[in-house]
């Protein structure tokens, strides 16, 4: 079965503490690997689409990374503002056309 | 440029009654979909849809209905609501292989 399980399901670093968010994918094969960021009573929004191992994308403070069994969001030196839900999303080979497989998310607060 | 636009935002039913869940894109988009995401439990798909005409069930399909006349528009039909139908409600669209893009939201609650 395709699965996605993010780690932790919630962070809290201080301001300028880097880390790491974590993402596991169990599929039978990947078309896509996406990271949104989620504010509370907002829809998700899209930062990172990764498409096969090795590949690395970067915007302002974020950088995602992926391997051939999980993917990393990597957070260099975080504000305040970075404080939100960030979900990881599959899209696997065969099953249900075009579905993405969402992780529960982690939580992400960042203290000033 | 609107994206994925959501109607209503918030909405309460008393149990039994029926609605319909709005969504349109101007994307462009030949995909969308309809997602419902409740407290610790990520996001569930409900329905999809690969182009006008064409619907497919999701994992959590039953009490839900859905149409797509057009290629912008894909509504949400609630039969007989229920409180387990309580829960935010996401549509969302993309083209093939590529990133989603969602709508706002609507929060429903049932009693």
């Amino acid at each position: 079965e395709d699965q996605v399980t993010q780690s932790p399901e919630a962070l809290r670093l201080q301001e300028g503490e880097s880390s790491s968010l974590n993402c596991s994918y169990t599929v039978s094969g990947l078309r896509g690997l996406f990271w949104y960021r989620q504010d509370p009573g907002k829809g998700p929004e899209f930062l990172f689409t990764l498409y096969s191992a090795g590949e690395e994308k970067e915007k302002e403070r974020l950088k995602a990374t992926l391997t051939k069994k999980e993917s990393f969001l990597h957070i260099t030196a975080p504000k305040p503002e970075d404080s939100a839900t960030y979900l990881c999303a599959v899209r696997p080979y065969g099953g249900s056309q075009g579905n993405l497989i969402f992780g529960k998310g982690t939580k992400l607060s960042v203290k000033p | 440029n609107a994206g994925v636009t959501q109607t209503p935002k918030f909405r309460i039913l008393k149990i039994g009654q029926s609605m319909t869940l709005q969504c349109t894109q101007d994307m462009n988009h030949n995909y969308m979909y309809w997602y419902r995401q409740d407290p610790g439990m990520g996001l569930k798909l409900i329905y999809y849809s690969v182009g006008a005409g064409i619907t497919d069930k999701g994992e959590v399909p039953n009490g839900y209905n859905v149409s797509r006349s057009t290629t912008e528009d894909f509504p949400l039909r609630l039969e007989l609501a229920a409180p387990s139908q309580t829960s935010v409600y996401f549509c969302a669209g993309s083209n093939r292989n590529t990133e989603a893009f969602f709508g706002q939201g609507t929060r429903l609650t049932v009693v």
